[in-house]
């Protein structure tokens, strides 16, 4: 385990649902980070938190909404999705001044 | 966890050989270079990392080498062992751009015991 946990594992969810993906780091880490996992794509960066600020919002719509309340923790929320959308996302956190990125497992997001 | 990417390109080796995995870069301006390794039903995980002033850095069983001449960056794993299944990512991060990696696309390695 890497110390990054990510709920729910799974998620399916309608166009009009309204979900949230949650992330949680055990590693007294200051910043957290949301990518996405796609077939047709390399992973892509969506946000980045440091000390609980957003520092980067990698031009993602506006559907895709996260949440950093403290250090240890990150939530994406997510609001009239597309198919398209369908995707893991992974959460991932490293030490301001190291690269060393710890990743989750990822949620696997299916949008129907 | 796993990437499905249908296009990914595939390493087949022998188990006990050894395998080369190569990665291109797109900025020479990177300083950075990472590779991780992501199982299936796993995220992505870290195996060894790389500064733009070397050009060569050794792990357990495995070494990057790096030629910023050709935006080359390359993963060996010496005695390929069944464990070693997995899509291989390379990751660079431009100077000066804080945490931000990009990522490339992923090498799958099969290792047939």
């Amino acid at each position: 385990e890497t110390g990054v946990t990510q709920t729910p594992r799974h998620l399916v969810m309608g166009m009009t649902n309204k979900k949230s993906l949650k992330c949680e780091q055990h590693l007294g880490h200051n910043a957290m980070y949301w990518y996405k996992q796609s077939a047709k794509k390399p992973l892509e960066l969506m946000f980045v938190y440091s000390l609980e600020e957003r520092v980067e919002n990698n031009s993602v719509p506006s559907r895709f909404s996260p949440e950093c309340p403290n250090s240890s923790h990150l939530f994406l929320h997510l609001h009239t999705l597309q198919p398209e959308d369908s995707a893991l996302y992974l959460c991932a956190s490293s030490q301001d001044e190291s690269y060393e990125q710890f990743f989750g497992p990822g949620t696997r997001l299916t949008v129907l | 966890g796993e990437s499905v990417g249908l296009h990914l390109p595939t390493l087949s080796v022998q188990e006990g050989d050894n395998s080369i995995i190569n990665c291109a870069y797109s900025n020479s301006a990177s300083d950075y270079f990472i590779w991780y390794k992501q199982e299936s039903g796993k995220g992505p995980q870290f195996i060894i990392d790389i500064r733009s002033n070397m050009d060569k850095r050794q792990g357990q069983r495995v070494t990057v080498l790096l030629n910023k001449t050709v935006k080359h960056l390359s993963l060996q794993i010496a005695a390929t062992q069944p464990g070693d299944s997995a899509v291989y990512f390379c990751a660079e991060r431009l100077n000066n751009a804080g945490n931000m990696l990009t990522f490339g696309g992923g090498t799958r390695l099969m290792v047939k015991p």
